[in-house]
């Protein structure tokens, strides 16, 4: 169980384009999702943080109107890098978390975002 | 400021040995602290997660120590296998009534034929 998928795995966008990707929590109810960012040998850095049906809230540093989070379900969360630079070539984690439980976070397996 | 430091950064082992990861922590309050294992383009997959008053936790080939006193873990992997090559991260999770998780840097595991 607490299985979390991301689509698209891995994506190209030319500058100055949008692209989204998609966190999906399979068999459990998400109430809170996370976002994170990895660049290379680092460690993941927590972009943001939204619960169903409400505005995300991101760490500092973080565009809001860059990185636009969507959690319209509990079962779903969209992140949509607008505009996209090169620097913002990274990858992408997402995680998710479901009430009532230990706060555990179940992570996703990643999404490879290269921008050209 | 909460921080999670893990040592060494990189280690390359021979298939078969044995190895430990280090992992201290300054964050407060804490909840718990995890252990993850990350492959290379992958996401990370718990391996242990343990709250203030467990000492020790195992996962197959893999033990985690907690020292709360100290603010130090370990993990400790056995019989080292070729897939054990990876990433892995210490992370530590804040009681600040949202358990917000501060990750170390990890180890960066090679381990060679």
């Amino acid at each position: 169980g607490a299985v979390v998928s991301q689509h698209p795995s891995w994506v190209i966008c030319k500058s100055g384009t949008s692209v989204k990707i998609e966190c999906r929590s399979l068999d459990f109810q998400a109430t809170t999702m996370f976002w994170y960012r990895q660049f290379p040998k680092q460690s993941l850095m927590l972009m943001a943080t939204s619960n169903e049906g409400s505005k995300a809230t991101y760490e500092q540093g973080v565009e809001k109107d860059k990185f636009l989070i969507n959690h319209a379900s509990l079962t779903l969360s969209t992140l949509t890098v607008t505009s996209a630079h090169p620097e913002d070539s990274s990858f992408y984690i997402c995680s998710a978390s479901a009430a009532g439980i230990t706060y555990e976070q179940y992570f996703g397996p990643g999404t490879r975002l290269t921008v050209t | 400021k909460n921080q999670v430091e893990q040592s060494p950064q990189s280690l390359i082992i021979l298939e078969g040995k044995n190895c430990t990861l280090q992992c201290n922590y300054t964050v407060s309050p804490f909840s718990n602290l995890r252990w993850y294992k990350q492959d290379t383009g992958r996401g990370p997959v718990s391996l242990t997660i343990m709250t203030f008053s467990e000492n020790t936790k195992s996962n197959g080939r893999y033990t985690a120590t907690l020292d709360a006193d100290t603010k130090q873990s370990s993990l400790h992997i056995t019989a080292s296998q070729l897939s054990d090559s990876a990433s892995y991260i210490c992370v530590v999770s804040a009681n600040t009534g949202f358990q917000k998780l501060v990750f170390g840097t990890g180890t960066r595991l090679l381990v060679s034929p």
